[in-house]
């Protein structure tokens, strides 16, 4: 079965720094992950995804990720946090063994940005 | 607005009572999901369904959670005789017909209180 660990529940960091979220998953085969981001009052929006085309996957509002196999990892990075970036972040993998595409959540990391 | 909608936003009710909720999900996606997300925790699946078709059900979803989806397009989630531990967030999401990678859309979703 698939599954994710956010390693972090919480991190601060100051704006202007860069942020580091941790991912690492379980998968039986080559994993779909994707990184998703909730703001208070606001639905889940997808940030990036992991498609097997690329290791480094760029996202919106500066958001990377990087695909690593040898560590079972994909780290959410940004180079200078913004203040509109204070959120939840949630790294997901996809399990396709039903047949469709199940989204299975890792328990999120809360960031917060300081001034 | 075309994205996923969900209502109401909120709902209180005491335990005990039925509610329902409803979930319009992009048009011409077919597939649609259920999530529930508790305090602190990533969202969790409950059901799936392809068109009209509940393919998948969680077993968190007891056999007080029913869902529907007629003709297809918006979806209904109702819990019959809630209890406290219904208390949560719950999610709906809608997907258009593709691959592992396709991306998932969600609505706001509804914040249930059993009081």
């Amino acid at each position: 079965a698939q599954s994710v660990t956010q390693l972090d529940s919480h991190v601060s960091v100051s704006e202007g720094t860069p942020v580091l979220l941790r991912c690492n998953y379980s998968s039986s085969y080559s994993p779909s992950l994707f990184w998703y981001v909730q703001h208070p009052n606001k639905g889940l929006q997808l940030l990036l995804k992991y498609t097997s085309a690329a290791t480094l996957v760029k996202g919106i509002n500066g958001f990377e990720a990087e695909f690593k196999k040898s560590e079972t990892s994909f780290h959410l990075t940004k180079p200078s946090a913004h203040m509109s970036d204070a959120a939840e972040y949630f790294c997901v993998v996809s399990d396709w063994t039903g047949g469709y595409n199940k989204l299975i959540f890792g328990a999120g990391t809360r960031l917060a940005v300081h001034p | 607005d075309t994205g996923v909608s969900q209502n109401p936003r909120h709902k209180i009710t005491k335990r005990g009572q039925n509610v329902t909720f409803r979930c319009d999900p992009i048009s011409e996606h077919n597939r649609l999901y259920w999530y529930r997300q508790t305090l602190g925790q990533g969202p969790e699946f409950l059901t799936y369904f392809q068109n009209e078709a509940q393919l998948e059900k969680s077993r968190l979803l007891s056999d007080r959670f029913s869902a529907e989806r007629p003709k297809g397009s918006f979806s209904t989630l109702e819990i019959q005789r809630t209890e406290q531990g219904d208390s949560a967030m719950y999610l709906c999401a809608s997907i258009k017909q593709g691959g592992v990678n396709t991306e998932a859309f969600f609505g706001q979703g509804t914040r249930l209180t059993v009081v």
